[in-house]
């Protein structure tokens, strides 16, 4: 059964900081998504990562995926108030033939001015 | 284009009524799948529907059901409520492509009296 693992479940930042947020997956998998999540709303798609040392960026968040690690980061540059919200990585289950997403666990992101 | 909804956006009921929700898919989008938010348990898959097909079921019980009609339309039917089962509801649909990426709704959130 896969497993999604996410660390560290909550992070304090000042503006400014650098930090990155892991996610960890117990099965081969080359699908991963990540995902925000704002207090009461629902998940919005940030990026989506298909194959091994993919790379995106967007802004001041950039997201990488090692499947031979079953590890993708999330890099947080220069953190700004905007981007406090809640982040989930989410691995493809079934690698392609159904879409059903297992996630992690999220990281509750709050930065400080 | 508009994107994935849902209704109703709340809802209460007691334990022991059922309940019905709706989600209507991007244009164009054949796979609708459904997921339940809670703060114990995370956002976790109930089941996906393509071509009025269940492709994949997650680890819910018969209370939980589906449908999907060839508009691509789905609802979900929970019958017997629990306590428990007071949750955000989220429904996210899949373009026909070789990668997956879900666009999520609005949700719906169910409280149970």
């Amino acid at each position: 059964e896969l497993k999604v693992e996410q660390n560290p479940l909550f992070l304090s930042m000042q503006e400014g900081k650098n930090y990155t947020i892991y996610c960890n997956y117990s099965t081969t998998s080359d699908r991963l998504y990540w995902y925000r999540q704002d207090p009461g709303k629902s998940l919005e798609s940030l990026f989506v990562l298909l194959s091994n040392g993919a790379v995106k960026q967007e802004g001041r968040l950039m997201a990488s995926l090692d499947t031979k690690a079953r590890l993708s980061t999330l890099h947080i540059t220069a953190a700004v108030h905007d981007l406090s919200a809640t982040y989930f990585c989410a691995v493809d289950e079934v690698g392609g033939a159904t879409n059903k997403l297992i996630f992690g666990t999220g990281t509750l992101l709050a930065v400080q001015p | 284009k508009a994107g994935v909804t849902q209704t109703p956006r709340y809802l209460i009921k007691t334990r022991g009524q059922q309940v019905t929700l709706s989600c209507s898919p991007i244009s164009g989008h054949r796979s609708v799948s459904w997921y339940q938010q809670t703060p114990g348990q995370g956002l976790q898959f109930l089941f996906e529907y393509f071509s009025e097909t269940q492709r994949n079921k997650g680890n819910f019980p018969g209370r939980f059901s589906g449908r999907q009609f060839s508009n691509s339309r789905s609802e979900m039917n929970v019958s017997t409520l629990e306590l428990g089962d007071s949750a955000l509801y989220l429904c996210a649909s899949s373009p026909p492509s070789s990668y997956n990426e879900q666009f999520f709704g609005p949700g719906t959130r169910l409280t149970v009296l």
